[in-house]
């Protein structure tokens, strides 16, 4: 299975309302990223959170991690329709070249 | 800005063709990867490059070949198209390895086989 599962795998809320997605993984890692993918299109970076940080903030974007746990979150405030697109956790594990993805989070930001 | 560029947005080929998929990136990225998207599947990684003329598999090398004889271009190769290899193709490159840097994707190949 992934490294990286997220939760929910959709999601649909109100403009204005806030969006949290959950990523779980398994092994040790060096950082956990956070990607953007609009529909037909490539993966864009949004935030990278290294092993020994905590929280991060990015504008609208807020990660944290809790590695006792594996896992993290990305919380969207104040969401928009524009921000409508699905969201992938990657996991950059200790040792190897390669990142690896979860699944997806589909996010419906409704106006 | 890292630009990733891949060859063509859409591709139509058929069944038995040998099947050529272009990237290009601008930023002297050591590492490149190619990577094939499906529903419910998430990303998977295909094949990666650490230098020019070097390669490694990744989960899902088979049926696909890869080469890297510039710093800049990482071609990926379909030897005989099926029609199990329809899918989105996605590109990307890292500045280092093992580093805290993130990959920057291109805009991916919707390649259907027919």
């Amino acid at each position: 299975s992934q490294q990286g599962e997220e939760d929910p795998q959709a999601l649909s809320i109100q403009e204005g309302e806030n969006a949290t997605m959950n990523c779980s993984y398994k092994t040790s890692i060096n950082n956990l990223q956070w990607y953007r993918q609009n529909s037909g299109r490539g993966l864009v970076h949004l935030i990278l959170i290294r092993s020994n940080e905590r929280e991060k903030h990015s504008g609208r974007l807020r990660v944290t991690l809790d590695t006792s746990k594996k896992s993290s979150s990305l919380l969207i405030t104040a969401s928009r329709a524009a921000d409508t697109a699905s969201y992938f956790c990657a996991t950059d594990a200790s040792g190897s070249y390669k990142l690896i993805f979860g699944s997806g989070t589909r996010l419906l930001v409704r106006p | 800005d890292v630009k990733v560029t891949q060859s063509s947005r859409y591709l139509v080929k058929r069944t038995g063709e040998k099947v050529f998929l272009e990237c290009v990136q601008d930023m002297d990225h050591e590492n490149m990867f190619w990577y094939r998207q499906d529903p419910g599947l998430g990303l998977r990684l295909i094949y990666f490059s650490y230098d020019v003329k070097m390669k490694e598999k990744g989960d899902i090398p088979e049926g696909y070949s890869v080469s890297r004889e510039k710093k800049e271009r990482f071609s990926l190769i379909l030897e005989s198209a099926s029609t199990n290899q329809t899918s989105m193709y996605l590109c990307a490159s890292r500045p280092q390895v093992r580093g805290n840097q993130p990959q920057h994707f291109g805009d991916g190949t919707r390649l259907s086989i027919l």
